[in-house]
């Protein structure tokens, strides 16, 4: 079945450390895209990218960084840049950048401690 | 700049009855899209319904429908016969135009809860 996969599901950081959260869709989806989620607040969009070897920043993109050398992968770094990166991240594809149907991950849910 | 507003932080329905989510949006845009996800306790977002702002009927899909006023830019949710599995999170959102880069816009989301 085609889908997205978010690993890991938790993921517990420590302070002034780097993470990376894994993204994968067999979908064969054109874009991807990155939100986060925090409590009482719908979700923030962070990173996107419409084809492979370019992404472009969100409305929160400060903190984070992303890659895109495969069309099936869109890694998500939370840098020790970010000040509070505790929050639950998602992951989307959509086939047609222009349609706006999204299919998403299971998510990420990222604790400092 | 595109903005979705969802004024009921929580509501409550009883089973087997309808109940009606808010959702209203503001764009200068003539051409964009409207959605709805269900976000359970796991936090996947499951796709629910969607209207395009050239469609002139309302969407349904299954016990869903979305009651569509162009003039008053509302896109309200409304649920018939609520069931238990309904208890969850919904989000409307709001997409920008074809050949933008289909970024989706949310609200801060309702929390449904569906009661005997």
């Amino acid at each position: 079945d085609g889908g997205i996969t978010q690993s890991p599901k938790y993921l517990f950081r420590k302070e002034g450390q780097n993470v990376t959260l894994s993204c994968e869709q067999n979908l064969n989806h054109d874009a991807m895209y990155w939100y986060r989620q925090d409590p009482g607040q719908g979700l923030r969009l962070i990173y996107y990218s419409q084809i492979v070897n370019d992404f472009q920043k969100g409305d929160i993109a400060e903190g984070y960084s992303v890659s895109r050398e495969k069309k099936e992968s869109f890694p998500l770094t939370v840098t020790s840049a970010q000040k509070n990166p505790t929050a639950f991240y998602l992951c989307a594809s959509s086939r047609d950048p222009g349609s706006g149907g999204y299919t998403f991950g299971s998510g990420t849910r990222l604790t400092v401690v | 700049a595109q903005k979705i507003t969802q004024t009921q932080p929580g509501m409550f329905v009883q089973e087997k009855e309808a109940v009606t989510l808010d959702c209203t949006y503001d764009t200068s845009d003539q051409s964009y899209g409207l959605f709805w996800y269900k976000q359970p306790s796991s936090g996947e977002m499951i796709f629910l319904i969607y209207q395009g702002s050239y469609d002139e009927q309302n969407a349904t899909e299954g016990r869903y429908s979305l009651n569509f006023q162009k003039a008053r830019k509302s896109a309200n949710l409304v649920i018939s016969a609520s069931q238990l599995g309904d208890s969850a999170m919904y989000f409307c959102a709001m997409r920008e135009p074809r050949g933008a880069a289909s970024k989706l816009t949310f609200g801060t989301g309702t929390r449904l809860q569906v009661t005997l």
